[in-house]
């Protein structure tokens, strides 16, 4: 297996432009979300999803989509790119609730 | 919304002692409470997972417990190793809905010497 894969590892793009960010785990899990990581900070929630059909929104939703097609895969969409987005971002998925998380290794985003 | 405090100063240890981490929170206690290990420019890696209705959990030298009255998990690591030397993170989780809502603590630094 796989594991959660992430692409692309790094990307850069100007104020305004829009991009997806893709997200894919081979382990059949229902669970999956997306956090962004800021420099010396923990990990804060996006979005999030227990299946095919099923997001919500976590604790820093503004400015990203997701939506939920199939099992394996849960893109995360930048609208309209801003510096406040510059970031890691994480995929994680997991089985079950409370089930541990799966992290992918992470794509370094910078906004200029 | 959960507020969850680690101290975000870095802990520094002699090898072969037991490092103690803190968690708290402020709101409600979660259905869940997990620890996590991430090591500089990786994806953070699962440790332990704790339960509300749980006091304590060990897997080899790692020991985690919960008290919900204080709002507080601590987490151990007994005869520590410089391998041991990485940022760890605590998160709440609460199930939706929609899945698992996880809140992370900003995660402490700790710095094993030989």
């Amino acid at each position: 297996n796989a594991g959660v894969t992430q692409t692309p590892k790094f990307q850069v793009l100007k104020t305004g432009q829009s991009m997806t960010l893709q997200c894919a785990q081979d382990m059949n899990h229902e669970y999956m979300s997306w956090y962004r990581q800021d420099p010396g900070m923990g990990l804060r929630l996006i979005h999030y999803s227990v299946g095919a059909g099923i997001t919500d929104q976590g604790e820093v939703p503004n400015g990203y989509n997701v939506s939920r097609s199939t099992t394996e895969d849960f893109p995360l969409r930048l609208l309209s790119a801003a510096p406040s987005q510059t970031s890691v971002y994480f995929c994680a998925s997991s089985v079950g609730q409370g089930g541990e998380q799966y992290f992918g290794p992470g794509t370094r985003l910078t906004v200029t | 919304s959960q507020k969850i405090e680690q101290n975000s100063e870095a802990l520094n240890i002699q090898e072969g002692k037991t490092a103690t981490l803190t968690c708290n929170y402020t709101n409600y206690s979660p259905a869940y409470l997990q620890w996590y290990r991430q090591d500089p420019g990786r994806g953070p890696v699962f440790l332990l997972l704790i339960r509300e209705n749980e006091k304590e959990k060990r897997k080899e030298r790692l020991k985690v417990t919960f008290d919900t009255t204080l709002k507080q998990s601590l987490f151990h690591i007994t005869a520590s190793q410089p391998a041991d030397s990485a940022t760890y993170l605590c998160a709440l989780i609460t199930p939706t809905n929609a899945g698992n809502m996880l809140t992370f603590g900003g995660g402490t630094r700790l710095m094993v010497k030989p």
